[in-house]
């Protein structure tokens, strides 16, 4: 079935290093990708989207690109902050209904 | 306007009891959801409503789980004869349109965390 797997955490950076967090997929069809993003304290929300191959989502000053060959979607930050602390989640779009399919999750903390 | 509303936000119970978990979607959305969310596991998908159709129940644990959503709006999460395992916080999330593929995203409520005792 359709599955993601996202690098594990957590991930500790230092105020306005580069961040990447890796995702690759496995999905049969054209599914549309996403990043949400868990706050402290507060429920998901969606980061970003792709949906289709060679698409690139960006908010916020996170990057990720849709590659079908390589079947990845990484994040990608140049510059993170403080206030980027929190747990991204990727996903896909897949199920029998198109239901969100969601990786298991990534710790983010920020020191400054 | 008024985000997804989740009710309790926390429930403590003891094992071997019902529980009941509430979710008002925001107005007009179609779409709901229901996912678990274990510590290190991930958001594990538990059941799907769309409109009046019958609801994809593919992702429920067991039996002693079952959702209903009435008047296609309010949804309640039933777990049965509740276990340590099923500790977890459980999240629901609307949508506005069929899936997740369109430019609808889905919006999520803060959860209720259960523990079972």
């Amino acid at each position: 079935g359709d599955s993601v797997t996202q690098m594990e955490g957590p991930v500790t950076l230092s105020e306005e290093a580069f961040l990447t967090i890796n995702c690759t997929y496995t999905a049969t069809g054209y599914p549309s990708l996403f990043w949400y993003v868990q706050y402290p304290g507060e429920g998901l929300q969606l980061l970003l989207k792709a949906t289709k191959a060679d698409d690139k989502g960006s908010n916020k000053g996170f990057e990720a690109t849709y590659r079908k060959e390589t079947t990845s979607f990484h994040l990608e930050k140049g510059s993170v902050q403080v206030s980027d602390s929190a747990v991204y989640f990727c996903a896909l779009s897949g199920g029998s209904q198109g239901n969100l399919i969601f990786g298991k999750g990534t710790k983010l903390s920020v020191k400054p | 306007g008024a985000g997804v509303s989740q009710s309790p936000s926390n429930k403590v119970t003891e094992k071997g009891k019902d529980v009941e978990l509430r979710c008002d979607p925001i107005s007009g959305h179609t779409a709901l959801y229901w996912y678990r969310q274990s510590l290190g596991q991930g958001l594990e998908f538990l059941i799907y409503f769309q409109g009046n159709s019958a609801p994809d129940k593919s992702g429920l644990p067991s039996d002693r789980f079952s959702a209903e959503r009435t008047g296609g709006s309010v949804s309640t999460l039933t777990i049965q004869r509740t276990q340590q395992e099923d500790s977890a916080v459980y999240l629901c999330a609307s949508s506005l349109e069929t899936g997740a593929r369109g430019d609808s995203p889905l919006h999520f409520g803060n959860g209720t965390r259960l523990t079972v005792t």
